[in-house]
């Protein structure tokens, strides 16, 4: 059973630059969310998807948005990247209550 | 913002020794739970506690919680270097999965 996947590892982009990152969740769940780790932070929530409808949002910016397809996986968009925007972004996947299963996150490097 | 604040921030014992952690937060909650993050990696979930529950055993983890002072402690027992680790408390305050996540205690165990 995969857990969940997430695409790329690793990706350098430069200011003003638009990424897409990219998560398959656990088989089953139906839940996606996503989160920003700054280095030596904790796990920040952006939003989360269920039924392909953002359901919840935290405190960021317009720039970032998402979408998920009848399938569960989804996408976290970010647009007119500053340097802030580097970090790991993690996606998690889950059912409606319970734990929260990690992918290996993104790193994305803004230059 | 962060939800929950861990204390300390980084610990060091020796292998076979106890580790505690703890945990505040700001807010009422529908349950705590505790991450372990290896080295920048995903993180997986390690246990959960409901908000009318004061402690929980797994393996060599226990949990508690004291909702009147709004925190919680981690102990791990006869600590292995394995357990070398980011440890973070998570939040949610109302159903939906939206987690918030303190800062960590980065725990280094010295063989």
């Amino acid at each position: 059973d995969a857990g969940v996947t997430q695409s790329p590892t690793h990706l350098i982009k430069t200011r003003g630059q638009q990424v897409t990152l990219r998560c398959s969740p656990k088989s089953g769940h139906d839940t996606v969310s996503w989160y920003q780790q700054a280095l030596g932070q904790g796990p920040q929530f952006i939003f989360q998807y269920y039924e392909e409808e953002e359901r919840q949002r935290g405190n960021f910016p317009d720039r970032f948005s998402g979408h998920q397809f009848p399938n569960y996986s989804s996408e976290l968009n970010v647009n007119a990247l500053l340097l802030g925007d580097s970090a790991l972004y993690l996606c998690a996947s889950s059912l409606v209550v319970g734990e929260l299963f990690f992918g290996e996150g993104s790193r994305l490097t803004v230059l | 913002s962060q939800q929950g604040e861990e204390d300390p921030q980084a610990l060091s014992i020796q292998e076979g020794e106890n580790a505690t952690m703890n945990c505040s937060y700001k807010t009422s909650i529908n349950n705590l739970q505790w991450y372990r993050q290896n080295s920048g990696r995903g993180l997986v979930h390690l246990i959960l506690i409901r908000s009318n529950e004061r402690e929980k055993h797994s393996g060599r983890l226990r949990v508690t919680l004291d909702t009147s002072k709004k925190s919680s402690s981690l102990l791990i027992t006869a600590s292995r270097a394995a357990d070398t680790a980011s440890y973070f408390c998570a939040t949610e305050r109302n159903t939906g999965n939206q987690f918030y996540f303190g800062t960590g205690t980065s725990l280094t165990v010295i063989p």
